[in-house]
């Protein structure tokens, strides 16, 4: 079957613009979370949407960043006024609930910010 | 504060040989440990989780990991490595205090394989 489905899987683009990033979840799944990956923090949690519950934004590293997830299925990560400090590899995935449900990944989208 | 640690960055082994990575966490119950591999230019795959019961758990490819409670430990196993393991190795945690579950992860333990 159709694992986590990540768009673009590379985005190159310029400081100051704004970006987003797609992510489709496995089919049925209703956890979906986002991470970063980068050099110097590893691998970060970013944002979790579970159901119709409000989300848990406690990982955003600025309000220049967003993320929704429409009809309980695909989310959009936003990345305003990008800085360079945002390159990185932002990676989405699901599962089909909570605790220890394990969490299916996609391959991510690599962000380079000139 | 709640972390995860993999004090190796990089191990080499040879084609064969065994394997150990090391993972430690820091939390004062029992969390839900997961091991993801990493090749280059790809997502995370599972290779294991442990939740409870028996603390030696199977994964995929022929690793195993085994869970001490004494040591807050969770260390992966392989008894004999082939030249296509080469990856990276993510240690992760989901600890239930956090109530959105996200995986707290290590930094990682590159894997070389001499052939």
């Amino acid at each position: 079957g159709a694992g986590v489905s990540q768009s673009p899987s590379n985005k190159v683009t310029e400081k100051g613009k704004d970006v987003e990033l797609r992510c489709d979840p496995i089919s049925g799944h209703t956890a979906l979370y986002w991470y970063r990956q980068s050099l110097g923090q590893g691998l970060e949690f970013l944002i979790y949407f579970q159901g119709n519950s409000a989300p848990d934004k406690s990982g955003l590293p600025s309000d220049r960043f967003s993320a929704e997830r429409t009809g309980g299925s695909v989310s959009t990560l936003t990345i305003q006024r990008t800085q360079q400090e945002d390159s990185a590899v932002y990676l989405c995935a699901s599962s089909l609930g909570q605790g220890s449900q394990p969490q299916h990944f996609g391959d991510g989208t690599r962000l380079s910010i000139l | 504060a709640q972390s995860v640690t993999q004090p190796d960055i990089h191990i080499t082994v040879s084609e064969g040989a065994s394997l150990e990575l090391r993972c430690n966490y820091s939390y004062g119950a029992t969390p839900y440990l997961f091991w993801y591999v990493q090749s280059p230019g790809q997502g995370l795959q599972l290779l294991l989780k442990y939740f409870s019961g028996d603390t030696l758990v199977q994964g995929i490819k022929g690793f195993e990991a085994e869970f001490k409670r004494s040591q807050s430990s969770f260390n992966l196993r392989k008894p004999s490595v082939h030249w296509s393991d080469a990856a990276e190795y993510f240690c992760a945690v989901v600890f239930s205090g956090a109530g959105s579950y996200q995986l707290t992860f290590g930094k990682g333990t590159k894997l070389s394989v001499i052939p």
